[in-house]
């Protein structure tokens, strides 16, 4: 069964720097896209950022583009997060989810982790 | 971008109810509409991908269907563990999501 383990959420700064991981096992990972959602306090998810399997492609939400870099080593089974000029409205639990079917982009998500915290306060 | 709106936001029922959620998406949508269930300190959980199929695992009490601008998942025979927080979440458009606000189940 497969399982996704996302870290490296913590308290920063308005204006610093975090990434994020987030370990996959159990599927073959580099034949499915990945995606970043966050879920700010009682609210619906809001889906962050994806990239392709082959990490080729890329996209982001408005809200973080040019900020908020994803990547992936297909080698390691990982996904990224780069978050910069965290602001405090990026506030939130992000989790990585994969998506459903292989070789689509943009799909249902069948696959979560558990979710890491990030807090930007000052 | 299409936003969703869920209806309604609280859902009081019993063990034994049949409930019914609504979605509508302010353009019409293809039908790459999928639903969640959300439990307090969890990640969201799949149950009901392309409008009404079923992910593997789910009971078969919950069904959707819908077309257009408007989706419903419902609920037969509420479950003590069906209490939890239910998101739609559409991905018509590529590579691009969005999600509902929620919809809390409750016990009544």
């Amino acid at each position: 069964e497969g399982q996704l383990l996302d870290s490296g959420g913590d308290l920063v700064q308005p204006g610093g720097s975090l990434r994020l991981s987030c370990a996959a096992s159990g599927f073959t990972f580099s034949n499915y896209a990945m995606s970043w959602i966050r879920q700010a306090p009682e609210k619906g998810p809001e889906w962050v950022s994806l990239i392709s399997g082959s990490g080729y492609t890329t996209y982001y939400a408005e809200s973080v583009k040019g900020r908020f870099t994803i990547s992936r080593d297909n080698s390691k089974n990982t996904l990224y997060l780069l978050m910069n000029s965290l602001k405090v409205e990026d506030t939130a639990i992000y989790y990585c989810a994969k998506e459903q079917f292989a070789a689509n982009v943009g799909d249902s998500f069948d696959m979560w982790g558990r979710g890491t915290r990030v807090t930007v306060s000052s | 971008d299409i936003q969703l709106t869920q209806s309604p936001s609280t859902l009081s029922a019993s063990v034994g109810d049949t409930v019914t959620i609504t979605c509508r998406a302010s353009q019409s949508t293809s039908t790459w509409l999928a639903w969640y269930q959300q439990k307090p300190g969890k990640p969201p959980r799949l149950l009901m991908y392309a409008t009404s199929n079923l992910e593997g695992g789910v009971p078969s009490r919950f069904s959707g269907r819908g077309s257009g601008t408007e989706y419903t998942l419902t609920i037969t025979s509420l479950q003590p563990d069906d209490f939890a927080t239910y998101y739609c979440h559409d991905y018509s458009t590529h590579a691009r999501s969005t999600f509902g606000q929620g919809t809390k189940l409750d016990i009544k």
